[in-house]
């Protein structure tokens, strides 16, 4: 157990639909990542929040939007969802300001969303 | 365009003997390497990483090389065993991230199975 917490664990939801994904960071982790795999991709760093700010932004989608809340969980709203939407989702927390180490960056167990 | 390359998306080995999954990467920014392992259903786990200065670093049966010349960067599990089979990701970052910004660019991953 990483000590990320994601809901859902799997969803099931229609084209054109908006579905919002849940993160809890391990305690006292201050950074919030989401990353995105698809079947025929690694895993692709979409944004990260630290301390309720976006810090970094990668691959994601206008129609994506992410926030961080002051008890530090993070949301990832995904709106207008198209089939290719269909991944897994995944939540990440590290804890220091300074650059992390790999072994302080631990992953959730994803969120499985599929679009039908 | 994939700045890192994992180009064995399987490999098999027997029980016993040294698996080697490879890595390559284009970005001469990158300064740090990792490698997570993942099960199905769960999310990634940290294994071991390098730092550029480094061209070795070995923890138990796991041992990354790099070559930074080459841009090449290898997994080494000696005595493979059937527990180590998984999904193994290659994960770079660049300190033109930041502090406080830990951006991972992962590979699609290479699916190692481990034959008793």
């Amino acid at each position: 157990d990483s000590g990320v917490t994601q809901t859902p664990k799997h969803l099931i939801t229609a084209t054109g639909q908006r579905v919002t994904l849940r993160c809890s960071p391990r305690s006292g982790d201050l950074s919030v990542y989401w990353y995105q795999q698809s079947l025929d991709q690694g895993l692709q760093f979409l944004i990260q929040y630290y301390n309720g700010e976006e810090r970094a932004k990668g691959n994601i989608l206008e129609r994506f939007s992410a926030q961080q809340f002051p008890d530090l969980h993070s949301e990832l709203n995904l709106s207008s969802l198209e089939l290719g939407d269909s991944a897994l989702y995944f939540c990440a927390s590290s804890g220091s300001l300074r650059q992390a180490t790999g072994n302080t960056i631990y992953f959730g167990e994803g969120s499985w969303l599929t679009v039908v | 365009d994939q700045q890192v390359k994992q180009n064995s998306p399987s490999l098999s080995v027997q029980e016993g003997r040294i698996s080697i999954l490879n890595c390559d990467y284009t970005n001469s920014m990158f300064d740090y390497f990792l490698w997570y392992k993942k099960y199905p259903a769960e999310g990634p786990t940290f294994l071991i990483s390098i730092s550029s200065i480094k061209d070795k670093n070995e923890d138990g049966r796991f041992t990354v090389f790099l070559n930074k010349s080459a841009k090449h960067l290898s997994l080494h599990i000696v005595p493979s065993q059937p527990g180590d089979s998984a999904v193994y990701f290659c994960a770079a970052a660049g300190s033109y991230s930041g502090a406080g910004s830990y951006q991972l660019t992962f590979g699609k991953g290479t699916k190692l199975s481990v034959i008793p």
